[in-house]
């Protein structure tokens, strides 16, 4: 299975901060990498497609970019309901799809 | 309203069966691949089995395959998740979530999961 880490486990940062996350890939997996945000007892959010695409209705301020194997999400100006865990996901083996362990983004 | 919408889940005991389903509104369900995902208490997202728009082709995660049956009837837009065998470790939050119609692949529609919890 490809193996997918995410950068950092934690993050605490300010509102209006810029914040930046990583996702790397054990193999080379093109441009088949989604974000996703989970706010607690809630179910995953799209935010991501494609690498770099942004999911209709996703606000601006996220931009992601990357390929091959390494990846990254940009929030440019942190707002108070940014704060939550964001995974990363390759779908590039669709039938075997994995997840990264997740970024808790926290407030300082 | 576009939604997915589980069910099916509880307490059971180790060695035991359930089955969870996943109803689904507001699109042609039939038009979309779909798949389960699972959440163990304070950790992360784990795919759980995948099952294509006509029900023929599945695949599953190597810690549930042979004990794990997906399967949907697209009749009753109702995918479901049968699950033999439980083990502590199968306690988790399910989630069914749908596949983008793009070649992406990612999941762009989720339930809002039901708990299972394997205990004795």
């Amino acid at each position: 299975d490809i193996q997918m880490t995410q950068t950092p486990s934690s993050l605490s940062a300010s509102l209006g901060d810029r914040v930046i996350m990583t996702c790397r890939a054990s193999q080379s997996i093109g441009t088949y990498l989604s974000w996703y945000q989970q706010k607690a007892g809630k179910a995953p959010k799209l935010l991501i497609y494609g690498a770099s695409s942004l999911q209709s209705g996703v606000p601006s301020r996220f931009s992601a970019s990357g390929s091959g194997t390494d990846f990254s999400l940009t929030i440019s100006s942190l707002q108070p309901e940014d704060f939550a865990t964001y995974f990363c996901q390759q779908t590039y083996s669709t039938s075997r799809t994995t997840f990264g362990q997740g970024t808790k983004l926290e407030i300082k | 309203q576009v939604q997915l919408v589980e069910s099916g889940g509880g307490v059971v005991q180790p060695g035991g069966s359930l089955r969870l389903s996943c109803a689904a509104s507001g699109f042609t369900f039939s038009n979309y691949v779909l798949n389960w995902v699972r959440q163990a208490p304070g950790k992360g997202l784990e795919w759980v089995a995948l099952i294509s728009y006509d029900g023929r082709n599945n695949y599953y995660g190597d810690s549930v395959m042979g004990r794990f049956t997906i399967s949907r009837d697209n009749s009753k837009n109702t995918m479901y998740l049968q699950m033999n065998s439980l083990r502590a470790e199968d306690t988790a939050v399910y989630y069914c979530a749908r596949e983008t119609g793009s070649e992406m692949g990612s999941f762009d529609l989720w339930g809002q999961g039901t708990m299972v919890i394997v205990s004795s």
